[in-house]
């Protein structure tokens, strides 16, 4: 069956460090998304992708980079790990169909910044 | 960013009793869906409406795609304890944006 998986499924690093948070999908779908979910603000957009090379910002993307190199990756960069950037974090992936988009969600990755 | 306004933001209901739930937008929305999202995993997909007006049901769930378009509303009847958990509505904005904006959720706690 096609899926959507996240790995690891819980970290801890440090301040300062660049830690990558990886995401697969073998639906074969053209968009990916990394969203973090936090306590009080529900589901927040960090980056996303439509297609092999192409990356956008989210409306919280300071502090983390995407890459695209490949359909079924798309891996979440945190350049230099903060404690703000302590949260979970969920990778979706989507496919362009004619009457809307529908979404489905890895397990999560569970961050914690020390 | 936009957040969809959903109400109420959590819910303490008996077995057996019927849930409502909604989710309201300032903006029109072409795509609405509804997510459930349990302890220590990723919200999975419940039903999905694409036309203004439209009703559908999965199961003891039905949802309603506002005819505004502003709106979308989530019912779940007879409530049983697996129901427990956060329900999340999700709107696309327009076809060819694929970015989906989420409410806030309406975490659901059934009282034994």
């Amino acid at each position: 069956d096609a899926e959507i998986t996240q790995s690891p499924r819980h970290k801890i690093t440090e301040t300062g460090r660049q830690v990558t948070l990886a995401c697969h999908q073998t639906w074969n779908h053209n968009n990916m998304f990394w969203y973090r979910q936090d306590l009080g603000h529900g589901l927040r957009l960090i980056h996303y992708s439509y297609g092999v090379h192409d990356t956008n910002k989210g409306e919280v993307s300071d502090g983390y980079s995407v890459s695209r190199s490949n359909t079924e990756d798309l891996p979440l960069t945190l350049e230099s790990a903060a404690s703000s950037q302590t949260s979970v974090y969920f990778c979706a992936s989507s496919d362009t169909g004619g009457g809307g988009t529908e979404a489905f969600f890895g397990q999560g990755t569970r961050l914690t910044v020390v | 960013g936009q957040q969809l306004n959903q109400s109420p933001q959590s819910m303490f209901i008996q077995e057996g009793e019927d849930v409502s739930m909604n989710c309201t937008s300032s903006s029109i929305f072409n795509t609405w869906l509804w997510y459930k999202q349990e302890p220590g995993e990723g919200p999975v997909l419940l039903i999905a409406l694409y036309k203004a007006g439209e009703l559908t049901s999965n199961g003891r769930l039905t949802a309603q795609f506002g005819i505004t378009r502003k709106d979308s509303f989530l019912n779940i009847s007879a409530s049983i304890p697996s129901d427990v958990g956060i329900y999340f509505c999700a709107g696309q904005p327009y076809f060819g944006n694929e970015k989906l904006t989420f409410g806030t959720g309406t975490r659901l706690t059934i009282i034994p």
